[in-house]
C-alpha cells in the first residue's frame, strides 16, 4: 500500500513568490494534517481536514496561507507571497480517523531567498 | 489544554546501553499519546502507541513505553541501543475533546539520541 505522497520533495523560491505543495493521502484516509517543521523544532499544525471540511485552521496564517481539499482526496497547500521566515519543512500526514495515529509523508522541503 | 514537554533536547547514550527518552504530557481528556521517529531526510515513523488499553506499550525496533496517569508521563525506553537507533523522537499528545469531537496532534520539541560506537 503507498504511503503519503508528497510533491515537490524540495523547493528554492525566491521572496514574495508564489508556492504550493501536493499531498495525497493514504487511500480512505478521512483526515489529513498539514503540519510545518522548523528546524530544531517538532511539527507544527496549520490545517486538520475531515473529509473536504477544514475543522481547524487556527494556526494557519490567513493573510499568506491557503489550503484546500478538494473531493476530500488530494490537497493542495499555497503561499502567497512567501516569506523568508516561510522557509521549514512542511509535512502532510493522514489517518484512517479522527484521533488514529497518523501516517506522514517525507514532507517538502521549502528555502525562501 | 494539552502539551508536551521533552525533558532532554539531546540524549547520548553508548551502543549496547539502555536509552530513556523522556516525556511529559498535560491534557484536559483522555489523551492517546504517541512516540514517533524520524531519521535525517526521511518522513515521521510510528514507533507505538497509547490508546488508554495496556499502560505498557510495546513497539517497533525494541522500543517500549509506559503510561504512567498520577506521574502524566509517557517515557520511552529501549534495553539496548543499536547505532541504527541514533534519529530524532518527538513525544505527541492527541486528545479528545468530547465537546467538538476534535482531535489534533500535538508534539513535543523533540529529543536528538546519538548512540556512541
Amino acid at each position: 500500500e503507498a504511503g503519503v505522497v508528497q510533491s515537490p520533495r524540495y523547493k528554492i523560491i525566491e521572496k514574495k513568490q508564489p508556492v504550493a505543495f501536493w499531498c495525497n493521502p493514504i487511500s480512505g484516509h478521512n483526515t489529513l494534517y498539514w503540519y510545518r517543521q522548523n528546524l530544531g523544532q517538532g511539527p507544527e499544525l496549520l490545517i486538520r481536514y475531515e473529509n473536504e471540511e477544514a475543522v481547524d485552521d487556527s494556526q494557519l496564517p490567513k493573510d499568506r496561507f491557503s489550503a484546500e481539499r478538494l473531493k476530500g482526496v488530494d490537497s493542495t497547500l499555497k503561499i502567497q507571497p512567501a516569506e523568508l521566515g516561510d522557509s521549514a519543512v512542511y509535512l502532510c500526514a493522514s489517518s484512517l480517523r479522527d484521533g488514529a495515529e497518523a501516517f506522514f509523508g517525507q514532507g517538502t522541503r521549502l528555502t525562501v531567498v | 489544554a494539552q502539551s508536551v514537554t521533552q525533558l532532554d533536547s539531546h540524549v547520548s547514550v553508548s551502543e549496547g546501553t539502555p536509552v530513556l527518552l523522556r516525556c511529559n504530557y498535560s491534557s484536559s481528556y483522555s489523551p492517546s499519546l504517541f512516540w514517533y521517529v524520524q531519521h535525517p531526510n526521511k518522513g515521521l515513523q510510528l514507533l507505538l502507541k497509547y490508546t488508554s488499553a495496556a499502560t505498557m506499550v510495546k513497539g517497533i525496533n525494541g522500543f517500549e513505553a509506559e503510561f504512567k496517569k498520577s506521574e502524566t508521563s509517557f517515557h520511552l525506553t529501549k534495553p539496548s541501543a543499536h547505532m541504527s537507533d541514533a534519529a530524532e523522537y518527538f513525544c505527541v499528545v492527541s486528545d479528545s475533546l468530547k465537546r467538538t469531537g476534535a482531535n489534533n496532534l500535538f508534539f513535543g520539541t523533540g529529543t536528538r539520541l546519538t548512540v556512541i560506537p
